[in-house]
């Protein structure tokens, strides 16, 4: 079974300084896709970042961008010029290239509550 | 364009009361499944439905669980009788066709006292 594994419960990072939030995932499919989400307080979850396991270059949105280490099986996100909004906690999540029946879902890692200091 | 929405936004019950939760998926959005976050915990997968058709149902907890989704539209999920270990915050989601995002609702929190 696939497992995602967030091992820092809570970050912190100065306003427009850079952080970087880990994910380790384990599976032994080939095909398959990670997501950082994003759940900012008393506000619902929205995606930030897709990343497609068979693609090697790293996906970048703006000042959010991925470190995807296949072969490690890490997928870390790096929070560039943070700000003051980007305050939440972080998902990282996981998805079988296999679409249809059991593999639609996501598997989540425990989160990482992320805090911006001004 | 509406998002997921879910209703309601929080409840709070007694052990052994009966509580219904629903969700409204984007309009057109065929895929839609129920995650629950228990306190500390990761999300973890309830079920899936295509239209009106449960697709997998492998992450219900046990029968005191049971999800519908009437017409293919909006879903509903009941809890009877609820226990203390069902409290937690219950996600929607709902996606279309075989498109790798999914889109989520608020949640709802429940608890149970």
């Amino acid at each position: 079974a696939q497992t995602v594994t967030q091992s820092q419960p809570e970050m912190s990072v100065q306003e427009a300084e850079t952080v970087t939030l880990s994910c380790t995932y384990d599976t032994s499919e080939s095909d398959y896709y990670l997501f950082w989400y994003k759940q900012p307080p008393s506000r619902q979850m929205i995606l930030v970042i897709r990343q497609e396991a068979y693609k090697q270059q790293n996906a970048t949105e703006n000042r959010f961008s991925v470190n995807f280490q296949k072969a490690a099986k890490s997928f870390s996100l790096k929070i560039s010029d943070s700000q003051l909004g980007d305050a939440a906690m972080y998902f990282c999540a996981y998805r079988s290239g296999n679409y249809g029946g059991s593999q639609g879902n996501l598997i989540f890692g425990k989160g990482t509550k992320l805090s911006v200091k001004p | 364009e509406a998002g997921v929405t879910q209703f309601p936004s929080h409840s709070v019950i007694e052990k052994g009361q009966t509580v219904t939760l629903r969700c409204d998926p984007i309009s057109g959005h065929d895929n839609l499944y129920w995650y629950r976050r228990v306190m500390g915990k990761e999300i973890k997968f309830l079920l899936h439905f295509v239209k009106e058709s449960k697709q997998d149902e492998s992450g219900m907890p046990n029968n005191r669980f049971l999800a519908e989704r009437t017409g293919g539209t909006y879903s509903t999920l009941k809890v009877q009788p609820a226990e203390l270990e069902d409290s937690g915050v219950y996600f929607c989601a709902s996606s279309q066709g075989n498109q790798r995002e999914q889109f989520f609702g608020p949640g709802t929190r429940l608890t149970v006292l």
